[in-house]
């Protein structure tokens, strides 16, 4: 059973087309978050959601839309691609929305976007 | 600030021990993690340790706080092929109610026979 899953796997798209990248857990977590990992392998949060709220919201070009539909799901929109939006994207979820407990981070395999 | 540095490569021999560090600089951080991301995957939580304690052993795994100095590290004994990978330190912000993690850039390790 997967516990966090991101579709597609793989996305290769060219500029300015708008794209969506979907994740799911089966954890019965209450926070899901975005991540952006570049070439660089540099890992940034871009947002998280509690329980279909959004709580976190960093500073993301507007152009980037989360969505949850419930508590399971947190989708990604990007609207008007760019090259520099090119990376990995991973989902992941949490237990608790933090508060400053032990909260451990469960990732999905991550999307590689491609923008051409 | 936000922010998290770790070298950006090691090479150990196969069965030495590997020492991965970190800096941090939220000194109210609760929680500093070590997370492991293999090739094409996504990151899997390897460790932790609370702020209040210097030291934490699980198995091969020994972690490190300097709590004064802002400073972890991850000591891996005996390490296999299969530790190759690349390893993330992240420190837990409180910020707004809320709890986030700030990553570090990570650090590849290659274990060579």
């Amino acid at each position: 059973d997967t516990a966090v899953s991101q579709t597609p796997k793989y996305l290769v798209t060219q500029m300015g087309n708008d794209k969506s990248i979907k994740c799911e857990q089966n954890l019965g977590h209450d926070t899901m978050y975005w991540y952006k990992q570049d070439s660089k392998k540099f890992l940034k949060i871009m947002f998280s959601y509690n329980n279909k709220e959004l709580i976190i919201n960093e500073t993301v070009p507007n152009r980037f839309s989360p969505k949850s539909p419930d508590k399971a799901h947190l989708n990604l929109h990007i609207n008007s691609l760019e090259l520099g939006d090119s990376a990995v994207y991973f989902c992941a979820s949490s237990p608790l929305p933090g508060g400053a407990g032990y909260n451990e981070q469960f990732f999905g395999p991550g999307t590689r976007l491609t923008v051409l | 600030g936000e922010d998290v540095e770790q070298s950006l490569f090691l090479s150990v021999r196969e069965g030495d021990s590997s020492v991965i560090n970190c800096t941090y600089t939220d000194s109210s951080s609760t929680y500093l993690y070590w997370y492991k991301q293999e090739p094409g995957a996504g990151l899997q939580l390897l460790t932790y340790i609370f702020s209040n304690m210097d030291m934490k052993q699980d198995q091969r795994l020994t972690v490190l706080l300097n709590k004064k100095d802002k400073h972890l590290s991850l000591r891996i004994a005996d390490t296999q092929t299969g530790d190759s990978a690349i390893y993330f330190c992240a420190e837990s912000i409180f910020s707004g109610g809320y709890n986030k993690l700030i990553f570090g850039a990570g650090t590849r390790l290659a274990v060579h026979p």
